[in-house]
């Protein structure tokens, strides 16, 4: 149980144009996700966390107008990275947490590269 | 702000042995701490929590404890195997109201057949 999809597994996209990475729970309610993003040999860096039916808290220096992320359901919540540039670049993650203090359950993460 | 602390340094020991890893923390205190693990090109699959009020924990071949007075957890395989490779995250939840979590940059374990 408890398995976390995350779709596309990698992208290449050019430098301008946006992405849409998408992040489903799929045999357990969500009402929070996390997305993350990892640079080569570093930690994961939280990026925001996204809830179901309202805006997500981004972190600080996070820029929400560049990584829209809507959760639409207890389900599904997807990151969009905007006007996409080569230092976007980088390994984006998605974790679900069901209720209480249950660990996080993560996607298989994409792998963007820009252009 | 949480800080942790584990060896980014590769650790290499043979099949067989108990390999041991180590994170430390600095501030408060937090109320569970949890282990991961990630291979290359993967998300994190959790391994073990622990919560603030137990000093281990065990899952088969792994054991967690969690000295909240040296603020520090340590990370047991014993006989390890070289399937056993990979890169092992602590995470601790840093509050807020959506149980959110930080983690360290991990230590990448190679079991040596």
């Amino acid at each position: 149980g408890a398995v976390v999809s995350q779709h596309p597994s990698w992208v290449i996209c050019k430098s301008g144009t946006s992405v849409k990475i998408e992040c489903r729970s799929l045999d357990f309610q969500a009402t929070t996700m996390f997305w993350y993003r990892q640079f080569p040999k570093q930690s994961l860096m939280l990026m925001a966390t996204s809830n179901e039916g309202s805006k997500a808290t981004y972190e600080q220096g996070v820029e929400k107008d560049k990584f829209l992320i809507n959760h639409a359901s207890l389900t599904l919540s997807t990151l969009t990275v905007t006007s996409a540039h080569p230092e976007d670049s980088s390994f984006y993650i998605c974790s679900a947490r069901g209720r209480g203090n249950s660990p996080l359950h993560f996607g298989n993460g994409t792998r963007l590269t820009v252009t | 702000s949480q800080k942790i602390e584990q060896n980014s340094e590769a650790l290499n020991i043979q099949e067989g042995k108990t390999a041991t890893l180590t994170c430390n923390y600095t501030n408060y205190s937090p109320a569970y701490l949890q282990w991961y693990r990630q291979d290359p090109g993967r998300g994190p699959v959790f391994l073990l929590l622990i919560r603030e009020n137990e000093k281990e924990k065990r899952k088969e071949r792994l054991k967690v404890t969690f000295d909240t007075t040296l603020k520090q957890s340590l990370f047991h395989i014993t006989a390890s195997q070289p399937a056993d490779s990979a890169t092992y995250l602590c995470a601790l939840d840093i509050g807020g109201g959506y149980q959110k979590v930080t983690f360290g940059i991990g230590t990448k374990l190679q079991v040596i057949p």
